[in-house]
């Protein structure tokens, strides 16, 4: 089993819409994770950071959900600058990460 | 805001060449690494490097590679002999500490060998 996994994609939605992403890790003992976005050939850049049992930074919600070993990411009111494609990463020394969920906000 | 820096930000070498691609770290942060991203597939890691010395690496890591910090802020990724299949994107990153820490990536290197 892969360390990280996660949803296929792409997602397509509407401007406006609700969209949850999951991921799930197979390591019990990892304590925290991130959630980066990738543009188009970008680099990477840091979303969120879950260290417990989850948090919310404006339209984005994080959760980590020990017993089932998944993290999500919930996008509300999505916008056409979410568009891009989102990475669920699961940090030791060096960062492992999942295969990407690319997301599509059409208008 | 401090950002991690790359240059060049897109290297077209001849296969059996040596490169070398430059970064220089966010001032502050003690942890320093190199990640490759081939196109349409994930980020991979290549190397950790803390205290003047390498702390991890990954199976691609190999004796093509190599690491340096020469001065106070550059960190540089060498590969001696490039292949074709060292084509890829390459970003640097640099953290404050390890584990749950964040890293802060620049904005990569495309490297084209041909």
């Amino acid at each position: 089993r892969k360390e990280v996994e996660q949803d296929p994609g792409p997602f397509n939605v509407p401007e406006g819409a609700t969209v949850a992403f999951n991921c799930t890790y197979s390591n019990s003992a990892s304590q925290s994770f991130f959630w980066y976005r990738q543009d188009c050939r970008k680099e990477p850049k840091l979303l969120m950071s879950v260290y417990s049992s989850g948090n919310e930074d404006g339209r984005f919600t994080a959760q980590l959900n020990r017993a089932s070993q998944y993290i999500s990411l919930l996008i509300r009111d999505s916008k056409l600058s979410d568009s891009a494609t989102y990475l669920c990463v699961s940090p030791r020394r060096r960062l492992i990460f999942g295969q990407g969920t690319e997301l599509s906000v059409k208008p | 805001e401090p950002e991690v820096t790359q240059t060049p930000s897109h290297q077209v070498t001849q296969m059996g060449q040596e490169v070398i691609l430059r970064c220089v770290p966010i001032s502050n942060h003690l942890y320093f690494y190199w990640y490759r991203q081939i196109l349409g597939q994930k980020v991979e890691f290549l190397v950790s490097f803390y205290n003047n010395e390498i702390s991890e690496k990954s199976e691609i890591f190999d004796d093509q590679f190599s690491v340096e910090r020469p001065d106070g802020s550059n960190f540089t990724l060498k590969i001696r002999s490039t292949k074709l299949e060292d084509s890829a994107m390459y970003f640097c990153a640099s953290s404050e500490g390890t584990s749950n820490q964040p890293q802060h990536f620049g904005d990569g290197t495309r490297l084209s060998i041909l």
